[in-house]
């Protein structure tokens, strides 16, 4: 069975603080897609960044940075110097890569991050 | 480029009316999807459209919940009767063919239709 923990429901942090946003994966294929969405106040689920099981280099866009390590099965996402404008709910995704799976996208919890001024 | 378009943003009804939402995807994406979101948790997956075609709704309560798309472009979802466990977000989403992919697409998502059932 596949599944995304998100163990961190909320977080807090004051602007300028880095803030790390854990995410846990599980699935038997060897084949698969990553994904973290934002999903802020508005609703709407924002893309952020989609990462192949083949590929465990780390990733840094602006302040953001992602470290996939398939060892403990983790795709952690880091934002640095948080500002007001992160705050949001984070959601960590997994995606089968074989099209009998249906083209699921499974959702973790999310986790909350409230950035205070 | 035009995202995901949805409507209605909110709707309240009270338990054991109908209600229909609208979902107009990225031009030339194939694979539509419909997600419901209940408050605190993620997205999970109703249905999965390609073109015209049903390829996913194991999760779709199928004793109230239908969607249909007709022509392959839009798509609508319809709930009757709505309960009140109905209360969510219903999200849209929206991907190249995914039949031509190796590795899934992204997927796109719509602002969502909020559902109150009182």
């Amino acid at each position: 069975a596949q599944k995304v923990t998100q163990a961190q429901t909320e977080i807090s942090v004051v602007e300028k603080e880095d803030v790390t946003l854990d995410c846990v994966y599980e699935t038997r294929d060897t084949t698969y897609y990553l994904f973290w969405y934002k999903q802020p106040p508005s609703g709407e689920l924002v893309f952020l960044i989609r990462r192949n099981s083949f590929d465990e280099q780390n990733e840094i866009s602006g302040r953001y940075s992602w470290n996939f390590q398939k060892s403990t099965s983790s795709f952690n996402f880091t934002i640095t110097a948080s500002q007001v404008v992160d705050s949001a709910v984070y959601f960590c995704a997994l995606d089968m890569a074989s099209y009998n799976q249906g083209g699921k996208l499974i959702f973790g919890q999310g986790t909350e991050l409230s950035v205070k001024p | 480029e035009a995202g995901v378009a949805q409507s209605p943003r909110y709707k309240i009804i009270e338990k054991r009316q109908s209600v229909a939402f609208w979902c107009n995807p990225i031009s030339g994406h194939a694979t539509l999807y419909w997600y419901q979101q209940i408050l605190g948790q993620g997205p999970k997956l109703l249905i999965q459209f390609q073109n015209n075609g049903v390829v996913d709704d194991s999760q779709l309560p199928k004793d109230r919940f239908s969607a249909e798309r007709l022509k392959g472009v839009d798509s609508t979802l319809k709930i009757q009767p709505a309960k009140l466990e109905d209360s969510a977000v219903y999200l849209c989403a929206s991907s190249l063919d995914r039949r031509t992919r190796v590795l899934p697409d992204t997927q796109y998502f719509g602002p969502g239709t909020r559902l109150t059932v009182l």
